[in-house]
């Protein structure tokens, strides 16, 4: 079944530090790939989106991705973080076929804290 | 703010009852999607619905039913309420099945 694993729970960084958030996929094609961000007591909002094209993707508030063919992986990145970029962080698929078109699949999140 | 907009915020209600969340998506959008959030199951698609037609089904309890009416907005109707049934719920929205999803601020649903 199609799966998408962030295998770490929790990050702690130091602010300004750099920031990678790890996620890779289980599917047999490329799908459409997002990060969303969610603050405590808040909804989801849309980080970046890779559907095709060029694998390194610009976001909001500073974030990048790498889609990676070979390791099935789009992992996070941002170059220094800020304080209130903590929050939770959750990677997910649109498989983009036939009637799962549409459901987005989740990973279980990896929660940010930021050091002062 | 996404532009969808979801009702109530907070819903607290016993065992047994049934409740309505409701959903307005974006302007322009004809897809319409619930999403459970709970602490051990994670996120989860529940339902989708194209401009009033049922899409896709994910992982919807039968006790669980939605619909999308001809002004587009959507309603899940939750019934026969379990503990377990407390979760937040999102709705979100795209132009089509494969567009990006815009979330709502979701509605918190607390069984007692």
């Amino acid at each position: 079944a199609q799966s998408v694993t962030q295998p770490d729970i929790h990050i702690t960084v130091s602010e300004g530090a750099s920031l990678e958030l790890r996620c890779n996929y289980s599917y047999g094609a490329t799908p459409y790939l997002f990060w969303y961000v969610q603050s405590p007591g808040q909804g989801l909002q849309l980080l970046l989106k890779y559907f095709s094209g060029d694998t390194l993707v610009q976001g909001i508030k500073g974030f990048e991705a790498e889609f990676k063919r070979s390791q099935s992986s789009f992992n996070l990145r941002k170059p220094s973080v800020h304080w209130s970029d903590a929050a939770e962080y959750f990677c997910a698929v649109n498989l983009n076929y036939g009637g799962s078109q549409g459901n987005l699949i989740f990973g279980k999140g990896t929660k940010l804290s930021v050091k002062p | 703010d996404s532009g969808v907009t979801q009702t109530p915020k907070h819903l607290i209600t016993a065992t047994g009852q049934r409740v309505t969340l409701r959903c307005s998506p974006r302007s322009g959008d004809l897809s319409v999607y619930w999403y459970q959030q709970s602490l051990d199951q994670g996120l989860q698609f529940l339902i989708q619905y194209y401009n009033g037609e049922e899409r896709a089904k994910g992982n919807i309890l039968e006790r669980f039913s939605a619909q999308q009416f001809p002004d587009l907005h959507s309603e899940l109707n939750l019934s026969s309420l379990e503990l377990g049934d407390s979760a937040l719920y999102f709705c979100a929205s795209s132009v089509g099945a494969l567009d990006t999803q815009y979330f709502g601020p979701g509605t918190r649903l607390t069984v007692l």
